[in-house]
């Protein structure tokens, strides 16, 4: 079984500070991992995601997230918040399961950017 | 205009009431998936669908049902809705099952059963 940890709910930052979220994850097999961003009355989008190759991935908006396997972890980042990224970050990982795309999301980091 | 629409954008109902939710797509993808948002528990899937004559049931499909009707249309319907089905609720598609594609979502529908 697969499964995902946000250890954070809420994380309020600075406007212009520097700011990680961090996400955890298990499983038995090799998943991919990805980011999602969940603006006030949106659907989600997504922010990035780590398929193979580099551990550092970057994505949209200036947000940048490293895996790191022994570690399990793939923490997103981004060196200076705006006031635009008060959002809900959403961390997934997918691997494929009897015949589908089995996602499963984190309960997600709200982030508050305060002027 | 959204690649994928859910409508409506908020709805109220009472106990015991059947309730349809709708979604649409312009992104011509074949697998359709309805998701469930509730606070601090993140997104957990209902329903899935690979094409039109393929439904599956997700890790919370009790109390819910589906039915695709269209490639592009995929509706998500409480038989009899009660109080903790009260969540917002996302459809979303991808263009293969493979794991490495991406969801598009659409923009919810928040719902609330008194």
């Amino acid at each position: 079984a697969q499964s995902v940890t946000q250890l954070d709910s809420q994380v309020p930052v600075f406007e212009e500070a520097p700011v990680e979220l961090r996400c955890n994850y298990s499983s038995s097999v090799s998943v991919y991992l990805f980011w999602y961003v969940q603006y006030p009355n949106q659907g989600l989008q997504l922010l990035l995601k780590y398929l193979s190759g580099s551990t550092l991935v970057k994505g949209i908006n200036g947000f940048e997230a490293e895996f790191n396997k022994s570690q399990t972890s793939f923490h997103l980042r981004k060196p200076s918040v705006h006031i635009s990224d008060t959002a809900e970050y959403f961390c997934a990982v997918s691997k494929y399961s009897g015949g589908y795309q089995k996602v499963t999301f984190g309960t997600g980091t709200k982030l508050q950017v305060i002027p | 205009d959204a690649d994928v629409t859910q409508t409506p954008r908020n709805r109220i109902t009472k106990t015991g009431k059947r309730i349809m939710l709708e979604c649409s797509q312009t992104k011509g993808h074949d697998r359709m998936y309805w998701y469930r948002q509730d606070p601090g528990l993140g997104l957990r899937l209902i329903y899935y669908s690979f094409d039109v004559k393929d439904i599956n049931k997700g890790e919370i499909s009790d109390g819910y049902s589906v039915s695709r009707q269209a490639q592009a249309k995929f509706s998500l319907s409480l038989e009899s809705a009660i109080p903790n089905q009260t969540a917002l609720y996302f459809c979303a598609t991808s263009d293969s099952g493979q794991s490495n594609e991406k969801l598009f979502f659409g923009s919810g529908t928040q719902l609330s059963v008194l």
